[in-house]
């Protein structure tokens, strides 16, 4: 079947705006991971959904930062008032206990703020 | 507090010789550690996880808890295995990854 797809592949936005991005996991996968990676730097870790559990929302850089995933399908990361620093490529994950829980990565999205 | 860390941004080997990407890492329990690569243009994914102890694509890794060190070895590099490489660790399943900042690894002809 297909892998994690994320939507939009790049994005460009103005300083201020807010941008939404979109997560499609593995059919089946009930966690779910958003993660970001700025120019030459690792991925940080930034939420994880399992299930029905409350997420674990340690990651999020600051309170501009949310995410929602509608029941164990489509998470979508919302970034409000986009600052330059939030230019990264943002990365979702999704696994499951059949899987061993390996983590599976979509492409990405890459967020340019100008 | 959780860390990885990778030292080597840039390894450049010939075909044929042998390669180690350097992992050491800091966890204060019993971490699961993994390696993840990501090929020009391809997304990331899996290469192999300790507690598999699997040798995938010829590339082998041994967790050394007295050294915290998880480095990835392989004793003949091929082309195809230039990509980016990252070490991982995560506390126990279904948990965050804490990621290294990741090494290129280049094989040249």
């Amino acid at each position: 079947g297909a892998g994690v797809s994320q939507s939009p592949s790049n994005k460009v936005t103005e300083k201020g705006k807010d941008v939404e991005l979109r997560c499609d996991p593995i059919s089946g996968h009930t966690a779910l991971y958003w993660y970001r990676q700025r120019l030459g730097q690792g991925l940080e870790f930034l939420i994880y959904f399992q299930g029905n559990s409350a997420p674990d929302k340690s990651g999020l850089p600051s309170d501009r930062f949310s995410a929602e995933r509608t029941g164990e399908s489509v998470s979508t990361l919302t970034i409000q008032r986009t600052q330059q620093e939030d230019s990264a490529v943002y990365l979702c994950a999704s696994s499951s206990l059949g899987s061993t829980d390996t983590q599976y990565f979509g492409p990405g999205t890459r967020l340019t703020v100008l | 507090a959780q860390r990885v860390t990778q030292p080597e941004k840039l390894l450049s080997v010939f075909k044929g010789a042998p390669v180690e990407l350097k992992c050491n890492y800091s966890y204060s329990g019993s971490p699961e550690l993994f390696w993840y690569v990501q090929y020009s243009r391809q997304r990331l994914q899996l290469l192999l996880r300790h507690i598999s102890r699997e040798s995938i694509k010829g590339f082998t890794a041994d967790l050394n808890k007295g050294e915290t060190s998880f480095h990835l070895k392989k004793p003949f590099a091929q082309e195809e295995d230039s990509a980016m490489y990252y070490c991982a660790l995560s506390g126990h399943s279904f948990q965050k990854l804490v990621f290294g900042t990741g090494t290129r690894l280049l094989v040249s002809p």
